[in-house]
């Protein structure tokens, strides 16, 4: 059982905008630690998405959007593409002093 | 280019042990902490263990305590992460990862392409 909760999927279609919602507790989220997102294309290792809550590292499109509020985050993509469905997995910091994650949620592009 | 390249994964039997490693090129090796995350067949990330720069810091989850031993050796870039009475829920990839830090937590900015280690009998 994952720290933070995700839902297990969502889809879209093609120029659409979805969100992926990541819900965790006052020991994490609600604590004031930052969300961050990853991105795992199917077979690839995970890529950073959003950092800090809402930044994006250099390269990632502008349509990934990221926000917190209290114990829960939210990851927003907008102009869905077909290239956008891969997995997605929250990660905040714990009181436990400790990296921890959502259980992940796969998009599917209709 | 950040590059980490994990090796060393396999197939092993329960009890038995394993060495992992990730060569890691394309930035100062020696500033950073790393961390292991691994992921189950057909689950989610779970954060392993990390290692502060010079090594003189380590952290586990507590599933592993006693169990693995993460070093470093600056010299050669390299990470390593020993394991030790494997179990089966010890399988998964095994992913390496640059950690960043901001204020009083962290989160990963590069990772590598994984090693699969299968514990089975």
């Amino acid at each position: 059982q994952s720290v933070l909760t995700q839902p297990p999927s969502v889809s879209g279609a093609p120029g659409q905008r979805v969100t992926i919602s990541c819900t965790g507790s006052t020991s994490n989220i609600g604590a004031g630690y930052d969300v961050h997102w990853y991105q795992q294309l199917p077979g690839t290792a995970p890529k950073l998405l959003i950092y800090g809550n809402s930044n994006r590292p250099s390269g990632v499109p502008d349509r990934f959007s990221g926000s917190k509020s209290g114990t829960s985050a939210s990851l927003a993509i907008s102009g869905l593409q077909a290239e956008d469905e891969a997995d997605y997995y929250c990660q905040s910091y714990d009181s436990s002093l400790s990296a921890v994650f959502g259980g992940g949620t796969k998009l599917t592009v209709l | 280019e950040v590059q980490l390249v994990e090796s060393g994964g396999g197939l092993v039997q329960p009890g038995g042990s394993l060495r992992l490693s990730c060569a890691a090129s394309g930035f100062t090796f020696s500033s950073y902490w790393m961390s292991w995350v691994r992921q189950a067949p057909g689950k989610g990330l779970e954060w392993v263990a990390n290692i502060k720069q010079d090594g003189s810091e380590k952290y586990y989850v507590d599933s592993v305590k006693g169990r693995f031993t993460f070093s470093r050796d600056n010299a050669k870039n390299s990470l390593y992460l020993q394991m030790n009475s494997l179990r089966a829920e010890d399988t998964a990839v095994y992913y390496c990862a640059r950690q960043r830090w901001s204020s009083t937590q962290y989160y990963f900015d590069f990772w590598g392409q994984g090693t699969l280690v299968t514990v089975s009998s």
